[in-house]
């Protein structure tokens, strides 16, 4: 595997249900995102992580729970979501501690479907 | 507070015509300025960087664009359109940290 993986790339899920998104990335970066994007919307960035640290968590509801083990591999746990929450959820690494001039690296996304 | 402007949710260019696509950010400082484009059912991949180097920046695929610092603007042009570059296409910007800031996007179509 190379770059940035996500799995799954499709899930529907009922509002009761609970579901991990699972990201890993093979670049050696130090930094991982979460993002979500929806029709006709900025990327919404979710979550940073540095070093396993997390660094931001931009006002986003609690159903939403990110996971870092370590450097390479970054998780979304989902709870209790609402058909609202229905996006494509990108997970992105970079380089450097998340400077901002090195350019952020994308996964394929996971299509999220909540009914 | 950072914002992305993206002119234009849908820009149409035939085959063999130049491609222009706008971006105008709000930024109180220096940004670092990125165009991505992502195909249907991918991740968003890195056209080309701003970083206070060149002011005219050249990507992949033949694409490039100019930072106007008294525009507030970093334009992406292609001479002449492919098939191949239809897309969406993102412009973003950061000031520093770990904050990165989105437009709305681009449809790109192109006509034969």
């Amino acid at each position: 595997e190379t770059g940035v993986t996500q799995t799954p790339r499709h899930l529907v899920m009922g509002m009761t249900n609970k579901k991990s998104l699972k990201c890993e990335q093979h670049l050696g970066h130090n930094a991982m995102y979460w993002y979500k994007q929806s029709a006709k919307k900025p990327l919404e960035l979710m979550f940073v992580y540095n070093f396993k640290e997390q660094t931001e968590n931009n006002s986003v509801p609690s159903r939403f729970s990110p996971e870092c083990p370590n450097s390479s591999h970054l998780f979304l746990h989902l709870h209790t979501l609402q058909p609202e929450d229905s996006a494509l959820y990108l997970c992105a690494s970079s380089q450097g501690g998340g400077d901002s001039y090195n350019e952020q690296f994308f996964g394929p996304g996971t299509r999220l479907t909540v009914l | 507070a950072q914002s992305v402007t993206q002119l234009g949710s849908h820009v149409s260019v035939s085959e063999g015509a130049l491609v222009l696509l706008r971006c105008n950010y709000s930024s109180s400082v220096p940004p670092y300025l990125f165009w991505y484009v992502q195909y249907p059912n991918q991740g968003l991949q890195l056209l080309l960087k701003y970083t206070s180097a060149a002011t005219l920046v050249k990507g992949i695929n033949g694409f490039e664009a100019e930072f106007k610092k008294s525009e507030t603007s970093f334009h992406l042009t292609k001479p002449s359109a492919h098939m191949s570059d239809a897309a969406e296409y993102f412009c973003a910007v950061s000031e520093g940290g770990n904050q990165f800031y989105f437009g709305t996007g681009t449809s790109l179509t192109v006509i034969p």
